[in-house]
């Protein structure tokens, strides 16, 4: 199994709030991403990188922004929360473009 | 673009009973498929695979088959327990350039004693 942690696991915060998630890996894969997982909707995408310094949004960005300034490590930024953003959010990462994603245990966020 | 059709659940059986989760796909290049699969409170984990079009995938007595020419990947098992309820993602890996797979809605399986 990829070693992959996020934290915080738990987060309550407040509405007009920063709020920020990390994603950390001990792969050394190139492909990581962030999901938001909703009842309803199944897993969206929100945004990925393709290596060091290279991002792209995914097709839920609006509100997010990420940064990846290392190999191990994907931090998904909420500039400012609001309660639509209430979720289970999942990071992911594959050696390849086209190889199996490994999924982290998921951040639980509440906005209130 | 790409994307996944999986029949929508719940599906609900009696343990030792047979398993079909139906899946189809449109994809523009030749991706690899995936079935994930996700217990509560945890995330997606892969299931099983197939890269190219005949492969079978196997795993814990689950099979999928690559069919190419029906565009499909329906997951089977022939005897579920309660221990396999959990949510059944469909997935593609990316193709034609992309790097983002394509995953289906998921199908909630619950298996009763």
């Amino acid at each position: 199994d990829a070693g992959i942690t996020q934290s915080p696991r738990h987060k309550v915060t407040e509405t007009g709030t920063p709020v920020t998630l990390r994603c950390h890996q001990t792969e050394n894969h190139r492909y990581m991403y962030w999901y938001r997982q909703d009842p309803g909707h199944g897993l969206r995408l929100i945004h990925y990188s393709y290596g060091v310094k290279d991002t792209d949004k995914g097709e839920v960005s609006d509100g997010y922004s990420v940064s990846r300034s290392k190999t191990e490590d994907f931090l998904l930024t909420l500039e400012s929360a609001t309660s639509s953003q209430t979720s289970v959010y999942f990071c992911a990462l594959s050696r390849g473009a086209t190889d199996t994603q490994y999924f982290g245990p998921g951040t639980r966020l509440t906005v209130l | 673009g790409d994307s996944v059709t999986q029949m929508e659940g719940p599906v609900t059986l009696s343990e030792e009973a047979f398993l079909t989760i139906n899946c189809t796909y449109t994809a523009t290049g030749y991706p690899s498929l995936f079935w994930y699969v996700q217990y509560p409170g945890e995330g997606l984990q892969l299931l099983l695979k197939a890269t190219k079009a005949d492969d079978k995938g196997s795993n814990k007595g689950f099979e999928a088959t690559y069919r190419k020419e029906t565009t499909s990947f329906h997951l089977e098992k022939g005897s579920v327990q309660v221990s396999d309820s959990a949510v059944y993602f469909c997935a593609l890996g990316s193709s034609g350039g992309s790097y983002i797979p394509t995953f289906g809605r998921g199908t909630s399986l619950i298996v009763h004693p």
